[in-house]
């Protein structure tokens, strides 16, 4: 149960666009289509932004997107907005019921 | 409105216990798996445990395998965790949080838990 990897922070003006990477082996990402993002500010609990690898819940932007290549998933952000300054995480299923969370990434909107 | 809300931490001493409780309204409590999930102070966030609706199966992240011991009441509502064995390492924000099989959809707003002698 090791913690998947992602970038310590990311960084963007407003408007641009950003990517998260969160990378895991063939356990846990590489084998199921059950990664999702999570978007948590300071002292507040963390919200669901993306599901199923790239799907979005209801009420979330459509300016978040995720995809998925091997062991690599991957949030991107565009329109950046200074609401969107926040820790992200990514989590993988990892199967026998267990689940992984990537150790998060600053998002600093510049 | 589906809501989450954790009680009973605090401050314990290493070794000692705890029991966490977590209270759910607004969505049928019933027809959901349940997860706990921990963030110690200034780190991420790290999954502890599972329970299905029905209570029929548990499953423990390896760092809480055999001292902690995840529960639940359906006519109250309710989750628990109860922690034995308490480790500096244990201390942080617990989380309860709804699973939707692919994902966590509500979070409660945590409850703290402090391990220090």
């Amino acid at each position: 149960q090791s913690a998947l990897t992602q970038p310590a922070s990311v960084s963007g003006s407003p408007g641009q666009s950003i990517t998260i990477s969160c990378t895991g082996t063939s356990s846990d990402v590489g084998n199921y289509n059950l990664v999702s993002w999570y978007q948590q500010h300071p002292g507040k609990a963390p919200q669901l932004m993306i599901y199923e690898v790239s799907k979005r819940p209801s009420g979330v932007s459509n300016r978040f997107s995720g995809s998925k290549s091997g062991n690599t998933a991957s949030l991107t952000i565009s329109g950046l907005q200074a609401e969107d300054e926040a820790d992200y995480y990514c989590c993988s299923y990892a199967g026998s019921t267990t689940w992984v969370f990537g150790g998060g990434t600053k998002l600093t909107v510049l | 409105e589906a809501q989450l809300v954790e009680s009973g931490g605090g401050l314990v001493q290493p070794g000692g216990s705890l029991r966490l409780s977590c209270a759910a309204s607004g969505f049928s409590f019933s027809s959901y798996s349940m997860n706990w999930v921990r963030q110690a102070p200034g780190k991420g966030l790290e999954w502890v445990s599972y329970i299905t609706s029905s209570s029929s199966n548990m499953y423990y992240a390896d760092s809480v395998k055999g001292r902690f011991t995840i529960s639940r009441d359906n006519a109250k509502n309710s989750l628990y965790l109860q922690m034995n064995s308490l480790r500096d390492e244990d201390t942080a924000v617990y989380y309860c949080a709804r699973d939707v099989g692919y994902g966590f959809d509500i979070w409660g707003q945590g409850t703290m838990v402090t391990v220090s002698s």
